[in-house]
């Protein structure tokens, strides 16, 4: 079965550093991935995705993931973390034997200190 | 207009009655879901449907029901809710291989 690790479910970081949200997925196949952005009271918005091609994928909000197959990861990061980055982040896979499903992670609350 | 809009965004609602929560969508999209979020569990899928003759169980379906009323119409019903149904339920919908998008989601809150 299809699976998405996110780990840790909280990460602080100062405004201006690094982020780094961690996802590792299971898959016997390289599957389809996303990162998800939810802000308080709202829904879930696509950060960026990976299907197939350059493994380094550019998002919204100067976001960045890599995956790599090898470590059957797909990280989330950002050079300098802004006070608006403040969310839940969510990774997910797509399913590669009902390509119409799409497995969550139990996602990451950044939160960002001035 | 939001691409994908659901009704209430909030509710409480007793043990025992009936409630529906309902999804709209201008995306022109054939796939649309159900979730249900509770902090710490990620989302879990309850249903979700490929056109108005297709309606599938996802991971928790039990205790819910869903209608497809039209294409841009996916409505979610709890014939009796439950405590333990008190959630952030999200609709949304997807072309295929891209994505959802996402609802702002209907807060359920079950006394």
């Amino acid at each position: 079965a299809q699976s998405v690790t996110q780990l840790g479910s909280h990460v602080s970081v100062s405004e201006g550093a690094l982020v780094l949200l961690r996802c590792n997925y299971s898959s016997s196949v390289p599957p389809y991935l996303f990162w998800y952005v939810q802000y308080p009271n709202q829904g879930l918005q696509l950060l960026l995705k990976y299907t197939t091609g350059a493994t380094l994928v550019k998002g919204i909000n100067g976001f960045e993931a890599e995956f790599k197959k090898s470590e059957t990861s797909f990280h989330l990061t950002k050079p300098s973390a802004h006070m608006s980055d403040a969310a839940e982040y969510f990774c997910a896979v797509r399913g590669i034997y009902n390509f119409n499903k799409f497995y969550f992670g139990s996602g990451t609350k950044l939160n960002v200190k001035p | 207009d939001a691409d994908v809009t659901q009704t209430p965004r909030n509710r409480i609602t007793k043990t025992g009655k009936r409630i529906m929560l309902e999804c709209s969508q201008t995306k022109g999209h054939d796939r649309m879901y159900w979730y249900r979020q509770d902090p710490g569990l990620g989302l879990r899928l309850i249903y979700y449907s490929f056109d108005v003759k297709d309606i599938n169980k996802g991971e928790i379906s039990d205790g819910y029901s869903v209608s497809r009323q039209a294409q841009a119409k996916f409505s979610l019903s709890l014939e009796s809710a439950i405590p333990n149904q008190t959630a952030l339920y999200f609709c949304a919908t997807s072309s295929g291989n891209y994505g959802y998008t996402f609802g702002s989601g209907t807060r359920l809150t079950v006394v």
